[in-house]
C-alpha cells in the first residue's frame, strides 16, 4: 500500500481560483516536504514542515501540517498559469537502524486555464 | 553552478545494453539518492548512500548497480537493460540521512528510452 496518499490526482482550475492539495499518511511524519516539478524538469523544493500544527508561506503558497503529523495540505490562493505543474509531497519515512528513506506521494497534476 | 548536475540528459538505447549514468553533488552533502520516475509520475527511491556507504537499496533488480567512489558522487550502472527501464531517472542529495529536516536537492533527470 501507498505510505503517502496524495489527494487530488488531478486538478483543472481556472486562473484567480484558490485551491488545496492533500497529503495524508497512516504513520506519523517526521519531516514532510513539498516539491513542485514542471514537464521535463527537476523537482524544485518548495516547503519543510516538521512540527505538529506548523504552517509555511511562500508567495501565494501556504502549507500546513496537522497536530498529529500525519496529514499535510498546501494551499495556493489566487493561482496563476505558472503554478501549474505537478506537486509531490514527500515525507521522511523510518527504514530502521538510524537511516530514514525520503518516499514520495503519487502527486497531483495541477493545470490553470488563463 | 549546477548543485546536483547528471548526465547525460537523454539516453537512447537497445535492449541488452549496458549503460551508466553519472551523478555528482557540490553542496558538500553527506547523503545521495536514486530515483525512478515512471510514466505516471511516480517518483519512487531505488537506492541511498550515505557517506559513500549504501544505506537503503529498494527492491530493485541486481542488473542496477550503483557506485559512489566519493560522498560527491553517486553513479548508477545498470546491465542488460530492458523495456521496462525506460524511465526518467533522478539523482538528489541531501545534507544528511533525514529524520526531520533535511530537505533534497534534485538533479534534471535523466530520460533514459529503451528500444
Amino acid at each position: 500500500s501507498q505510505e503517502l496518499e496524495q489527494s487530488p490526482q488531478s486538478l483543472i482550475v481556472q486562473e484567480g481560483k484558490n485551491l488545496t492539495i492533500n497529503c495524508t499518511s497512516s504513520k506519523t511524519l517526521y519531516g514532510l516536504y513539498w516539491y513542485k516539478q514542471k514537464y521535463g524538469e527537476g523537482l524544485i523544493f518548495l516547503m519543510m514542515l516538521q512540527k505538529g500544527g506548523e504552517e509555511k508561506s511562500h508567495e501565494k503558497i501556504t502549507a500546513k501540517l496537522d497536530e498529529k503529523k500525519q496529514q499535510s495540505s498546501l494551499h495556493i490562493t489566487a493561482s496563476q498559469p505558472s503554478h501549474a505543474g505537478i506537486y509531490l509531497c514527500g515525507a521522511d519515512m523510518y527504514s530502521g537502524g538510524s537511516n530514514y528513506k525520503l518516499t514520495f506521494g503519487k502527486g497531483t497534476l495541477l493545470t490553470v486555464n488563463p | 553552478d549546477t548543485a546536483v548536475s547528471q548526465t547525460p540528459k537523454y539516453l537512447v538505447t537497445q535492449m541488452g545494453n549496458d549503460k551508466s549514468i553519472k551523478c555528482e553533488q557540490n553542496l558538500g552533502h553527506d547523503t545521495m539518492y536514486w530515483y525512478k520516475q515512471d510514466s505516471k509520475k511516480f517518483l519512487k527511491i531505488m537506492f541511498s548512500y550515505n557517506n559513500k556507504e549504501l544505506i537503503i537499496n529498494e527492491t530493485v533488480p541486481n542488473r542496477f548497480s550503483p557506485k559512489s567512489p566519493d560522498k560527491a558522487h553517486l553513479n548508477l550502472h545498470i546491465n542488460s537493460l530492458e523495456l521496462g527501464d525506460s524511465a526518467v531517472y533522478f539523482c538528489a542529495s541531501s545534507l544528511r540521512t533525514g529524520g526531520a529536516g533535511t530537505e533534497a536537492f534534485f538533479g534534471q533527470g535523466t530520460r533514459l528510452t529503451v528500444v
